[in-house]
């Protein structure tokens, strides 16, 4: 079955420190990857997305991430975190060629201390 | 400006009391969503539209009811039937069915008392 997984519920990071999230996906075929960002209580906003070509896919927000068939990951990065990137962060996954549905990642929260 | 909207923000509902969501967008995309939302477990696939009057299930459909007779609009209608009604809905949309990124609406709160 496909499937996302984001191994970590919540994640507390420094101001200013680096930041990883994790997201690793099981699929037959590569499929396309999203990270999408939600603050309490809004919608889902995309931060990047990957769909063939360059492995390392920057986004909005000084957002990145990097697509590892290897490891079957998908993990999102930021060099230097701030207060105002405190949300949920989701991984999403869509199959290729088929009509089918994103599936989405159980999501990690991230809190920042200053 | 292109987004979709989603209304009310916040919503109570009796129990055993229908009551439907509004989903509108202007995105001019064929395809529409509907998502719940509960805490720990992610976003789950209620229906889904494809297209003007087509709409399939999606992974919780029991209790749910849509219909699509228009592009730019997808309401929800949580019935008396649904058990657990309590949630946060997302509304979204595509291009098209499984191509490109799907775009969402800030949500519906949805209280049962």
């Amino acid at each position: 079955a496909q499937s996302v997984t984001q191994p970590d519920i919540h994640i507390t990071v420094s101001e200013g420190a680096s930041l990883e999230l994790r997201c690793n996906y099981s699929y037959g075929a590569t499929p396309y990857l999203f990270w999408y960002v939600q603050s309490p209580g809004q919608g889902l906003q995309l931060l990047l997305k990957y769909f063939s070509g360059d492995t390392l896919v920057q986004g909005i927000k000084g957002f990145e991430a990097e697509f590892k068939r290897s490891q079957s990951s998908f993990n999102l990065r930021k060099p230097s975190v701030h207060w105002s990137d405190a949300a949920e962060y989701f991984c999403a996954g869509l199959n290729t060629g088929t009509a089918s549905k994103l599936t989405f990642g159980t999501g990690t929260r991230l809190q920042v201390t200053l | 400006d292109g987004g979709i909207t989603q209304s009310p923000k916040y919503l109570f509902r009796k129990e055993g009391q229908n009551v439907t969501l509004s989903c509108e967008q202007n995105l001019n995309h064929d395809a529409m969503y509907w998502y719940r939302q509960d805490p720990g477990q992610g976003l789950r696939l209620i229906y889904y539209s494809q297209i003007v009057n087509d709409f399939q299930k999606g992974d919780i459909a029991e209790g749910y009811s849509v219909s699509r007779e228009k592009k730019e609009s997808f309401p929800l209608t949580v019935t008396s039937a649904q058990k657990n009604p309590t949630a946060f809905y997302l509304c979204a949309s595509s291009i098209r069915l499984a191509l490109g990124e799907q775009f969402f609406g800030p949500g519906t709160r949805l209280t049962v008392l």
